[in-house]
């Protein structure tokens, strides 16, 4: 089974404001990802991060490896209805060949 | 560059039939994986291959499931026979290493229901 937790679940939120869910994970990981899923669609990955307590940006979208190495945070900052979707959290083993997948949180904007 | 190519998008069979799952994945990719994803829940790794060879299928229940990969280019996953809790997204995924990262580029998915 899954051994990534991600909170919030589901968020529901007015355009313009921003967004932070989190990951935990009861094991470490060497690499963690953050992917969004549209309907309809397979993931795609947003960020990546190889480095614990590495905070990397692209465009609005900011997310940190932990330093324990066992969570992750992402952050949208002032969301458009296009951010809507499912976001996952992801660890990567250290052979760099298998992921696990949290839960996902149900992002929804209202314009 | 064309993506994961995954056929049919959806699926609809009565339990107990066999049905069965095509991935094309991109261009010089050598790894492939077929994903399982549960309404409301993260993928979960079915099986990997690495070129022709199925070098990760402890996540594949065997008895129902399997999976080929001839030439080491395309895929199928079959289940034979379906049970209803069988319904789900079937995901594939492809991958080619470079640096520490294997990006895995994900299909749209297959949606299967199972009657």
């Amino acid at each position: 089974g899954q051994q990534l937790n991600q909170n919030p679940q589901s968020m529901f939120i007015q355009e313009g404001e921003d967004v932070s869910m989190n990951c935990t994970s009861s094991s470490i990981f060497n690499t963690w990802l953050w992917y969004k899923q549209d309907p309809g669609e397979g993931p795609v990955l947003l960020i990546a991060l190889y480095k614990a307590g590495e905070l990397t940006s692209n465009g609005r979208l900011t997310a940190q490896f932990g330093i324990t190495r066992k969570d992750s945070f992402l952050n949208i900052s002032a969301s458009i209805p296009s951010d809507v979707g499912i976001y996952f959290c992801a660890g990567q083993n250290n052979a760099g060949n298998m992921l696990t997948f949290g839960g996902g949180t149900r992002l929804m904007v209202k314009p | 560059e064309a993506g994961v190519v995954q056929s049919p998008r959806y699926k609809i069979i009565e339990k107990k039939q066999p049905v069965a799952f095509w991935c094309n994945p991109i261009s010089g990719h050598n790894t492939l994986y077929w994903y399982l994803q549960n309404l409301g829940q993260g993928p979960e790794l079915l099986i990997r291959y690495e070129n022709e060879e199925a070098v990760d299928d402890s996540q594949l229940p065997k008895d129902r499931f399997s999976a080929e990969r001839l030439k080491g280019v395309d895929s199928t996953l079959k289940i034979q026979p379906a049970e209803l809790g069988d319904s789900a997204v079937y995901l594939c995924a492809s991958s080619r290493r470079t640096g520490i990262y294997n990006e895995q580029f994900f299909g749209p998915g297959t949606r299967l229901t199972v009657l």
